[in-house]
């Protein structure tokens, strides 16, 4: 069984660009988190679908990120424009139950210069 | 999610026991204890979760003390692939429309040494 796969494994952009990360969750997982470290700081959850419902984006650190899920599959956070600050690990999750396992991607590292 | 307190780094040596301490004096009836860690240049990886009495699986042990407010994993015979940071988690099983993601505290840097 495939695990979560993420795209791109890196990323550098400018400033002001944008950029839109992937995240493919393992098949028939309707739980799908979004989890970011920043340089230094502990690995912070960004926000949860179940299907294509957003459940919880209280950790999205402000308008210029956009997450989507169209049909329940695979899911894609855009940063536009990016920021220094953006630059960091971007991980993404996947559960079948609400409480269960979660099963991390390898992440995507992102670096705003 | 209530809070959890590990020591920042540990040292063992390849093939002793290791036991991996975390204090979780304000948990609440409904939180599970769970326990995740992060190899090297990797996602957080799940290792075993609990609620009051002992687990076993086949990465390792999760010890419950009888008030719940601390624990302990147990690796039972580390290797050097057992070299990561280990989360200890609370998840409230109640938390139902809340926040549902997994609240990451600094955890514990376990360095093996052969």
């Amino acid at each position: 069984e495939a695990g979560v796969t993420q795209f791109p494994s890196h990323s550098v952009i400018e400033k002001g660009q944008t950029v839109t990360l992937r995240c493919d969750p393992i098949s028939g997982h309707d739980n799908l988190y979004w989890y970011r470290r920043v340089m230094g700081k502990e690995i912070k959850f960004l926000l949860h679908f179940v299907k294509e419902s957003k459940q919880d984006e209280s950790g999205m650190p402000n308008n210029r990120f956009l997450a989507e899920r169209t049909g329940g599959t695979y899911s894609t956070l855009k940063v536009q424009p990016a920021e220094l600050e953006d630059s960091g690990v971007y991980f993404c999750a996947s559960s079948q139950d609400l409480l269960g396992e979660q099963y991390f991607g390898p992440g995507t590292r992102l670096t705003v210069t | 999610d209530a809070k959890t307190t590990q020591p920042n780094s540990m040292e063992s040596n390849e093939e002793e026991p290791v036991h991996l301490p975390c204090n979780h004096s304000t948990i609440s009836g409904t939180d599970y204890i769970h326990w995740y860690r992060q190899l090297p240049s990797q996602g957080p990886e799940y290792v075993i979760h609990g609620l009051t009495s002992n687990v076993n699986n086949r990465m390792a042990s999760l010890a419950i003390a009888e008030d719940r407010k601390s624990s302990t994993l147990i690796l039972h015979r580390a290797t050097l692939r057992d070299a990561a940071v280990y989360y200890c988690i609370l998840r409230d099983v109640w938390s139902g429309g809340g926040a549902d993601g997994l609240t990451f505290g600094k955890g514990t840097h376990l360095i093996i040494q052969p």
